[in-house]
């Protein structure tokens, strides 16, 4: 298993700035993942965080709006730029080593004004 | 999308065993069936996984149809902490494969 945390835990947010998420990993992982999931909808797949190399984005995700890096087996980060109302969601991490289970993150309550 | 098709709610009451049912119909042959659950407010959690073959672990059992066309899942003696989303998918096992949430079914579990 893995014990993953996430900074900040949650953020109230002005519109036009924006926000940088940290996941942290008590272990060295494989994959690490960051999905989205707005108030009372499931969970949607923003990118994969490939480490060394730039994050694979699903549809409807572009880099400019949610730049991702992951420097090492162990951490990732997710920015929300330029946020507007809509970016208000909680966003999760998630890692595997892409055999068996997926752990995920307690997430971060982000809310913008 | 999602390659799955699970009840939006469902109850149950305390101390019963709790079914919850998922159709795959497309489901591939190297693909698996995993259940994962998201408790109010925290990050979903893995509950079991299967290809072909029932599983049983330490907080469910999953059965899985001969055809593998649909699955069951049971928490054998439901109790209020067991309220949460539970999502039923499908998944191929390999190092790129990621998880794709469809909506759910929603498990009230009442007193």
């Amino acid at each position: 298993s893995a014990v993953i945390s996430q900074k900040p835990s949650r953020d109230i947010c002005q519109r036009g700035t924006s926000l940088t998420i940290q996941c942290q990993v008590d272990s060295q992982v494989t994959m690490m993942f960051w999905y989205r999931q707005q108030p009372g909808q499931s969970l949607t797949l923003i990118a994969t965080a490939n480490q060394g190399s730039e994050a694979t984005y699903e549809s409807g995700f572009v880099i400019d709006k949610f730049p991702i890096s992951r420097p090492n087996l162990t951490f990732s980060t997710l920015t929300v730029s330029n946020m507007s109302p809509e970016d208000s969601s909680i966003y999760l991490c998630s890692v595997g080593w892409g055999n068996n289970e997926q752990f995920f993150g307690p997430g971060t309550r982000l809310t913008v004004l | 999308d999602a390659k799955t098709t699970q009840p939006p709610s469902m109850d149950c009451a305390e101390g019963r065993a709790a079914n919850l049912p998922c159709n795959h119909s497309t489901i591939s042959g190297n693909e698996y069936v995993y259940w994962y659950r998201q408790i109010h407010s925290q990050g979903p959690q893995y509950i079991i996984h299967g290809l072909k073959n029932n599983e049983t672990n330490e907080m469910a059992s999953l059965i899985i149809t001969e055809d593998r066309k649909s699955s069951t899942l049971i928490l054998p003696h439901a109790t209020l902490r067991d309220t949460a989303v539970y999502y039923c998918i499908v998944r191929a096992m390999n190092r790129d494969d990621k998880i794709i949430f469809g909506k759910g079914t929603r498990l009230h579990i009442l007193p």
